[in-house]
Order: C-alpha cells, then structure tokens, then sequence
C-alpha cells in the first residue's frame, strides 16, 4: 500500500520561502511510472493545483505561481519536496503531496499539512 | 490558467440522484479523456472516486458515474445517502501538460 507523508513547519514569515517535503513509502518516486505532485488548499477554499515532478528530474507547475515554486527529488530518501519563495498571506493553506498516475489523475494523497504565513 | 467551472452547491433528498458538471475548453476538458473526480469530506484530503471520464477506482460505489460532452464533464451520484454529503472536485489534463481543477461543488443531503 502506498502512502505519502508530508512534512514541514507549520508557520513562514512572509517574504521567506515554504519549504515541505513527502516522504513515500510503498512506491517508488524514481520508478518512471508516476508524476508526484503538489497541491494546496487554502482554509475554506477550492484545491489549486502547484505542480509535478517525474523521472530524471523534470518538472511542470503552475504558471500562476509565477516561478515562485520548485519540486525536488530525493531518490535515496524516496522523497519529493516544494520550495515556494516570497510568502505572503495568500500562500497560508493545507499543502498536499498525492501520486498522480500516467492517466493524470491521482490515486493516493497525504494527510496535508497546513502551513500559515504569518509574521 | 483558469479553474474548471463547477456550481457552487448541489442538493437532493436521500435516493434521488444529482448531476454536477465541470467546464473547461477544448485545451482541456474537451481535448483530452484525462477527467478525475474527487471527494472530500471536511478535515480530510481528497479521494478518487471518477478517472478517464468515466471509470470507478476499486471499491468506489457504482452509484457514481461520470460522462463527457464536449468541453463539459459530469459526475451523477445516483441513490443519494448521507455519506454523499461532501465536496467534490473535478480535474483535468491540459494542453500545457499541466493539471487543472475545478472550482469544487458543495453536495448537501436534504
């Protein structure tokens, strides 16, 4: 059974830089069958969508975020991580890391972890 | 890139059946068969229930059905129950080789 665990601080100034990491267990991140994936929620809110990362390190993201986002590999810890850069308020949200198949939808999902941008 | 759109809420009695739809454009919903639904109940992370359109996971309930036209998706939750009552979120692939989401739908069990 696959499952994903995200991990982080919970409150980032603003101006600093988000930083989460999800660690998988059952499955592999380097494998070369699945993307894995970003998503965020803000607190009673729709889900928006950040990015993915897939074998040998390529990326795509959301253009909305304006290049403030990046996703890293692990491949010897098994585990991705998103940066985001230049926090502010908007940014407070439950972050999500899922596994998104070859068919582009996802099959497993963190927990979340919230994280709140606050001085 | 812009939100799928969804209504904001949706709502039936116990047995009835509801239809909620996704729409996007032809550089998404309606140029790929990559249309996932998802169900989130309060405090908890999002589940797959639709894929490609129109397949159920394992153990999803058959009451849940998805379809295709055009550049709108929907999702019918036949036999309304209780548990039904949550958000559910559509998403698709697009032009961009990005995902996109819709804007979610509160299901509310009269």
């Amino acid at each position: 059974q696959v499952q994903l665990q995200e991990s982080g601080p919970g409150l980032v100034k603003p101006s600093e830089t988000l930083s989460l990491t999800c660690t998988v267990s059952g499955g592999s991140v380097s494998s070369g069958i699945h993307y894995w994936s970003w998503i965020r929620q803000p607190p009673g809110k729709g889900l928006e969508w950040i990015g993915y990362i897939y074998y040998s390190g390529s990326t795509k993201y959301n253009p909305s975020l304006k290049s403030r986002a990046t996703i890293s590999e692990d491949t010897s810890k098994n585990q991705f991580s998103l940066n985001l850069s230049s926090v502010t308020a908007a940014d407070t949200a439950v972050y999500y890391c899922a596994r998104l198949t070859g068919y582009f939808h996802y099959d497993y999902w963190g927990q979340g972890n919230l994280v709140t941008v606050s001085s | 890139q812009s939100a799928l759109t969804q209504p904001a809420s949706v709502s039936g009695s116990p047995g009835q059946s509801i239809t909620i739809s996704c729409t996007g454009t032809s550089s998404d919903v309606g140029g790929f068969d990559y249309v996932s639904w998802y169900q989130q109940h309060p405090g908890k992370a999002p589940k797959l229930i639709i894929y490609d359109v129109s397949n159920r996971p394992s153990g999803v309930s058959n009451r849940f059905s998805g379809s295709k036209s055009g550049n709108t998706a929907s999702l019918t939750i036949s036999g309304l129950q209780a548990e039904d009552e949550a958000d559910y979120y559509c998403t698709s692939y697009t032009s961009s080789d990005t995902l996109v989401f819709g804007t979610g739908t509160k299901v509310t069990v009269l």
